[in-house]
């Protein structure tokens, strides 16, 4: 069992569409990140977050220490945000190690 | 600000031989880190390095090092190549690594033949 589960694995949606991907980790963590990759393999820092709730444009990221659970949502999804999206932790005692979720591949139809 | 530059950014190999990879993180980041990807086994970390010391370093064998160098830059060096070498090495620079955004390069894609 991977110690970040990502879900779904692939999901596909019609432009507009609300998306939530969710992720799941076994132990305490130190910080939470969120990753974008376009093909071509570049990749971008999202958000990181240790508790509550960030919003940037139309993305939001939540997290729950307790539940050790994470969702990240985009609203009014639009073909650009087709991408694989990561989800990454960074455990207490280590100092940048992250450990990577399997990612899950979004499409968003026109 | 210039990003995270890596170089070469493609890369041919053979079973056998050895590879350095560089990466030149964001002026006054001096936090580097790097990550194999690969279609099995997604992103995995490699090591960190901080100051020039590594900081810490994943589960990958011996064969797989690296440095930093006083400006920050960072090379990681593979040697006696295998074909499950092939990957998509990325580094990730952050200004002081524990805990912070990181901020990806676009890859040094090696192909070992």
């Amino acid at each position: 069992k991977n110690e970040v589960e990502q879900s779904p694995q692939n999901l596909t949606a019609q432009e507009g569409e609300f998306i939530t991907i969710n992720c799941s980790y076994s132990v305490g963590i130190s910080a939470l990140h969120w990753l974008q990759q376009h093909p071509g393999g570049g990749i971008v820092s999202l958000f990181m977050l240790s508790s509550g709730k960030k919003k940037h444009g139309r993305l939001i990221a939540t997290i729950n220490i307790q539940e050790k659970h994470s969702s990240l949502h985009i609203t009014a999804s639009h073909p650009r945000d087709s991408a694989v999206y990561i989800c990454a932790v960074g455990y207490i005692q280590g100092a940048q190690k992250l450990v990577f979720g399997q990612g899950t591949r979004l499409t968003i139809n026109p | 600000k210039a990003g995270v530059t890596q170089t070469p950014r493609y890369l041919i190999k053979t079973r056998g031989q050895q590879v350095t990879l560089s990466c030149s993180p964001i002026s006054g980041h001096r936090s580097v880190s790097w990550y194999q990807q690969t279609p099995g086994q997604g992103l995995q970390f490699l090591f960190e390095y901080f100051s020039e010391t590594q900081r810490n370093k994943g589960n990958f064998p011996g064969r797989f090092s690296g440095r930093q160098f006083s400006n920050s830059r960072s090379e990681m060096n593979v040697s006696t190549l295998e074909l499950g070498d092939s990957a998509l090495y990325l580094c990730a620079s952050s200004l002081a690594g524990q805990g912070e955004t990181q901020y990806f390069g676009p890859g040094t894609r090696l192909l070992v033949l």
